[in-house]
């Protein structure tokens, strides 16, 4: 079976222009987590989705980024406009347990650059 | 809101046992994960729980006092490959903290 996917996998941009970020989780996982990671904040979660409704969203930095899950094979984080502080690591993750504890499957990352 | 606190870095021999602890304040609590990261890699689930007590699972195990919101993760028998950050999640959002990166030397 397939894992997380995300694309793209890198990505160099001027700061000013909007990102996408792609995710497609797990065929039947029911959760669905936004991560960013840089060596100074760690791993931090930026939101997570129950059955395509998000749950929590506090962790999202500020309106400039927003997450979309239209159904369940399919999301989006999206950085508009983007700035330099924005560069990390961003993970998709997804979890087979809707509203409680499961192991999380990572994709591979989107390593994003805002120059 | 939570607060998961580990130390940050750690440094063992091959061949021998370390023990890296997670302490947490939670309100509520659904259960405890570690998780596994290589450097320039994605982490990997390494063990969940949510009994006070000691998991085992091969050269891994993973400890649990709910009472003293601590936890621990005991790596046996070192190998090189085991240099990697380790991370601590509690409850169902899974928030994780900062991670504990381990060293592994000849």
């Amino acid at each position: 079976d397939a894992g997380v996917i995300q694309s793209p996998r890198h990505e160099v941009t001027e700061m000013g222009q909007e990102v996408t970020l792609r995710c497609k989780p797990i065929s039947g996982h029911n959760s669905l987590f936004w991560y960013r990671q840089t060596m100074m904040r760690g791993l931090e979660l930026l939101i997570y989705f129950n059955n395509n409704v998000p749950i929590d969203d506090s962790g999202m930095p500020e309106d400039r980024f927003s997450a979309k899950m239209p159904n369940a094979s399919f999301s989006t984080l999206k950085i508009q406009p983007s700035e330099p502080r924005d560069s990390a690591v961003y993970f998709c993750a997804s979890s087979l347990l809707a509203g409680a504890a499961g192991e999380l499957f990572f994709g591979e990352g989107s390593r994003l650059t805002v120059l | 809101g939570q607060n998961i606190d580990q130390p940050t870095e750690m440094t063992a021999t091959e061949g021998a046992i370390v023990q890296i602890n997670c302490t947490y304040q939670t309100s509520g609590f659904n259960g405890l994960f570690w998780y596994q990261q290589h450097a320039g890699e994605a982490p990997t689930f390494l063990s969940y729980n949510v009994l006070d007590g000691l998991e085992e699972k091969g050269r891994f195990s993973s400890f649990l006092s709910r009472s003293k919101g601590y936890s621990y993760l005991l790596l046996k028998e070192l190998q090189m490959k085991d240099s990697a950050s380790y991370l601590c999640a509690v409850n169902n959002d899974m928030r994780f903290g900062a991670g504990t990166r381990l060293t592994v030397k000849p």
